[in-house]
């Protein structure tokens, strides 16, 4: 079985400060972890993944995330928000083997300028 | 490129109707999927294929039914559709060739908004 939990439905943010956006997930053996966005009416975007190596990774529009092992856990984070950032933000887990993702119920990310 | 094409983008019927999505992709993938998007729900998977002639049930299969005749075109079926069925839909896929057979992206497609009186 594979599940993703993001424990928070919003998070608010300053244009400028940093912004970590939380995930968490349950997986049986060691999980491929993935984020995407979505901006208002449209589909969603692959920003970054985690298979293996570095726990810290980098992606699309200056975000990274971490992957912790021991704290099942795979955070998304931006060192300098932008308004243009605001947007649903999706983790997402598929375990090995798996054909599917299942992906989290979102994070709502709004910049204030 | 095109990538991932949902037609059409906006729909209402009425309860019992019936009606078709279809989702295209022209970037040669193996597997592809349709997940539904409700508020406060995520996404979640209604069915996915692992390759041309080939369906599976997702976590939410009931009341759809999929086909997948041709490698680029996969679509979802409502026979009867009901209020519960109103929803934004989503096609997604994946490649299978290369190193990212097992770890590659979903592409998405820009979502069918469907509304049932």
């Amino acid at each position: 079985a594979q599940s993703v939990a993001q424990p928070e439905d919003q998070v608010n943010v300053a244009e400028g400060n940093p912004l970590t956006v939380k995930c968490t997930y349950s997986v049986s053996g060691n999980p491929y972890l993935f984020w995407y966005v979505q901006y208002p009416n449209r589909g969603l975007q692959f920003l970054l993944k985690y298979i293996t190596g570095d726990n810290l990774v980098k992606g699309s529009y200056g975000f990274e995330a971490e992957f912790n092992k021991s704290q099942t856990s795979f955070h998304l984070k931006k060192p300098s928000a932008l308004v243009s950032d605001s947007a649903l933000y999706f983790c997402a887990v598929r375990a090995p083997g798996y054909s599917t993702l299942t992906f989290g119920k979102g994070t709502m990310l709004l910049v204030s300028p | 490129n095109a990538g991932v094409t949902q037609t059409p983008k906006f729909r209402v019927l009425k309860t019992g109707q019936s009606m078709t999505l279809l989702c295209a992709q022209d970037m040669n993938h193996e597997y592809m999927y349709w997940y539904r998007q409700d508020p406060g729900m995520g996404l979640r998977l209604i069915h996915y294929s692992v390759g041309e002639g080939t369906t599976a049930k997702g976590e939410v299969p009931d009341g759809y039914n999929v086909s997948r005749l041709k490698k680029q075109n996969f679509l979802l079926g409502l026979e009867s559709a009901a209020p519960s069925q109103t929803s934004v839909y989503f096609c997604a896929s994946r490649g299978l060739a290369g190193g990212d057979a097992l770890t590659g992206e979903l592409f998405f497609g820009e979502g069918s908004r469907l509304t049932v009186l």
